[in-house]
């Protein structure tokens, strides 16, 4: 089976950086993919991971080292639009996410 | 933009009543998926669908269970005999084969269960 593990939850303020780690164990590991949630609605797809290094999307960015077992969301500039919740997310060959547990990042004025 | 519907956006029925919630994938999307999120808990993966067939299914998805693409538009999930424990918001998604970890998720069906 798969298992995720990140932070529970982050607070910044306005214009800071937040890091969202997480690591997984897993087998049949294909790529690590980020998704965001704003109050229990849609989750959305930010970010994903297939090989390792960074990959850079605006103000989002999201790495992946698979000998490490460990990724993470990187969110530069925050804005009080970012406050929600970011998921990580492993895919494998069977056409499938297993999603983390999230962490809830609180961005304050 | 095209977008993944679901209706209803909530559902309450009674212990051991049967449930369908519907989905409308995005339509040139070919694979599809039900995902569930219990209040505060993470994304739960139940079934991914392709070609007309389950393509992978979690230990949640038990006999209870089942899905169906009845026409060429919609995507269904059946509770056939909900428990208390299926109360949580049902979320379908549907993606392209490559890349189908970018997948588009509907905005839910909250299923309340008394």
């Amino acid at each position: 089976g798969q298992s995720l593990e990140q932070p529970s939850e982050v607070t910044a303020v306005e214009g800071a950086i937040v890091q969202i780690n997480c690591t997984y164990q897993t087998s049949g590991f294909y790529g690590l993919s980020w998704y965001q949630q704003h109050d229990g609605g849609a989750p959305t797809f930010l970010s994903y991971n297939g090989l390792d290094g960074l990959e850079e999307t605006g103000r989002f960015s999201s790495f992946l080292s698979r000998s490490d077992s460990y990724g993470y969301l990187l969110l530069q500039e925050l804005q009080m639009k970012d406050s929600a919740s970011y998921f990580c997310a492993v895919s494998d060959q069977n056409y499938k996410l297993s999603f983390g547990a999230g962490t809830t990042v609180t961005v304050r004025a | 933009e095209p977008e993944v519907t679901q209706t209803p956006s909530h559902q309450v029925t009674q212990m051991g009543q049967e449930v369908i919630l519907r989905c409308v994938p995005i339509s040139n999307h070919l694979y599809f998926y039900w995902y569930r999120q219990i209040l505060g808990q993470k994304v739960e993966f139940l079934v991914s669908f392709y070609n007309n067939e389950i393509s992978e299914k979690s230990e949640i998805f038990d006999d209870q269970f089942s899905v169906e693409r009845p026409d060429g538009s919609n995507f269904t999930l059946k509770i056939r005999s909900t428990k208390l424990e299926d109360s949580a918001m049902y979320f379908c998604a549907s993606s392209d084969p490559e890349p189908y970890h970018e997948q588009y998720f509907g905005p839910g069906t909250r299923l309340t269960v008394t």
